[in-house]
């Protein structure tokens, strides 16, 4: 049984350039929930997504940032317009339901903005 | 805004000494509060508390958690080199409209057992 799966692991942009970051949950997961932790700050959440529904997107920033979660395929987090403070350790967890259960996350991708 | 504090943010033990990690957090709507482990990558999970009292316990790992004083205890006995890593601590809370939960995570303890 897989695991939740991210990719890519690292990824390298200018600034200005757009960041695309994809995240699998596991099998039977429906819920899906972004993370970003920056150098010495703990784990930020950003949005919580279930199947083509954005449920929460209290922490994401208001600009550039976006999330999707289709019916078919990954959950994407984008970022448009990439700037040298994006550069982060993004991880995704999934969950099989949103109450009471335990989110199972990714390796992460480590983004950095040069 | 909900928030979590550990501490201490860093602590360096020799194996086998007793270590207490502490998490003490103030949020609106708990649910729950629960341990993670983070090495290199990925946090993985250790423990969900949801009851005030009701010790958890895996092997050398034991969690607490107290309501009341809104704080819980992660105890690590005869710890070994593979225990180092961050050990992070999130409360679990219902979001706007009742049907949201989100994790609110702390900063870390950072944990080193020296041979």
């Amino acid at each position: 049984n897989a695991g939740v799966m991210q990719n890519p692991r690292h990824l390298v942009r200018r600034r200005g350039q757009e960041a695309r970051l994809r995240c699998s949950p596991m099998k039977g997961h429906s819920h899906v929930y972004w993370y970003r932790q920056l150098p010495e700050e703990g784990l930020k959440f950003m949005v919580y997504l279930q199947k083509e529904n954005i449920i929460d997107e209290s922490g994401m920033p208001k600009e550039r940032f976006s999330a999707e979660f289709p019916k078919e395929g990954p959950s994407i987090l984008r970022i448009q317009q990439v700037v040298r403070g994006d550069s982060a350790a993004y991880f995704c967890a999934s969950s099989r339901a949103h109450r009471g259960l335990e989110q199972y996350f990714g390796p992460g991708t480590r983004l950095t903005v040069t | 805004e909900d928030k979590v504090v550990q501490s201490p943010l860093s602590l360096v033990v020799h194996e086998g000494d007793t270590v207490t990690l502490n998490c003490s957090y103030e949020v609106t709507n708990f649910r729950s509060l629960l341990w993670y482990k983070q090495e290199k990558k990925a946090p993985t999970f250790l423990f969900m508390l949801t009851s005030s009292g009701i010790e958890k316990k895996s092997g050398r790992l034991s969690s607490i958690l107290d309501k009341k004083e809104l704080f819980s205890i992660l105890n690590i006995t005869a710890t070994q080199t593979g225990d180092s890593a961050i050990y992070l601590c999130a409360v679990e809370a219902e979001g706007s409209g009742g049907s949201n939960y989100k994790l609110t995570f702390g900063k870390g303890t950072l944990l080193t057992v020296n041979p």
